[in-house]
């Protein structure tokens, strides 16, 4: 299958301070990325679908300028955290797909995030 | 919104048994994934079972879909310890993202 890494795979910031997170596709490319959010022992729930050279789309209830996606290129895609509060700890996972190619997607190896 | 619902939450079996999970889903598919994600890990892709499938094997998985009462399974038979993780189902509908259901959380014991 295709492979997509995260980066960085953890990471700990202080409160008020932005974290970005990379997420490529290395040997596709990706049209359209993913970004999930999972708090532990729940599922993965979807943030926002974002597609090359276009604005994300942002689930409801989801903010866009807290969560601020960019998907510059069909092989990588950030999703920066701004203004990070302690609530905004959690495991982020991307994912990638190129939906004339496949029909799954793939995933990257998610990002645990530490606010203090 | 979530749409996949894994039942049952927790499941805790003896190494060598059989673990069924099943998932049921609220709106018409393409298609089904079953996904594995070991605690605090990325998610690897088990197996992908289309709308117009019943059942697939791979390995020691088998999954079945049934569309009419829109919920599927996942066996693993002969389980091992290292078995042990959540297990996923994602619902996908054309190009749409996959949403997952809630997870059922396996505990294979020595």
């Amino acid at each position: 299958g295709a492979v997509v890494s995260q980066h960085p795979s953890w990471v700990i910031c202080k409160s008020g301070t932005s974290v970005k997170i990379e997420c490529r596709s290395l040997d596709f490319q990706a049209t359209t990325m993913f970004w999930y959010r999972q708090f532990p022992k729940q599922s993965l729930m979807l943030m926002a679908t974002s597609n090359e050279g276009s604005k994300a789309t942002y689930e409801q209830g989801v903010e866009k300028d807290k969560f601020l996606i960019n998907h510059a290129s069909l092989t990588l895609s950030t999703l920066t955290v701004t203004s990070a509060h302690p609530e905004d700890s959690s495991f982020y996972i991307c994912s990638a797909r190129n939906n004339l190619v496949y029909t799954e997607a793939f995933f990257g190896q998610g990002t645990r995030l530490t606010v203090v | 919104s979530q749409q996949g619902e894994e039942d049952p939450q927790a499941l805790s079996i003896q190494e060598g048994e059989n673990a069924t999970m099943n998932c049921s889903y609220k709106t018409s598919i393409n298609n089904l994934q079953w996904y594995r994600q070991n605690s605090g890990r990325g998610l690897v892709h088990l197996i992908l079972i289309r709308s117009n499938e019943r059942e697939k094997h791979s390995g020691r998985l088998r999954v079945t879909l049934d569309t009419s009462k829109k919920s599927s399974s996942l066996l693993i038979t002969a389980s091992r310890a290292a078995d042990t993780a959540s297990y996923f189902c994602a619902t996908q509908s054309g190009n749409t993202p996959l949403v997952f259901g809630k997870g059922t959380r396996l505990s294979v014991i020595a």
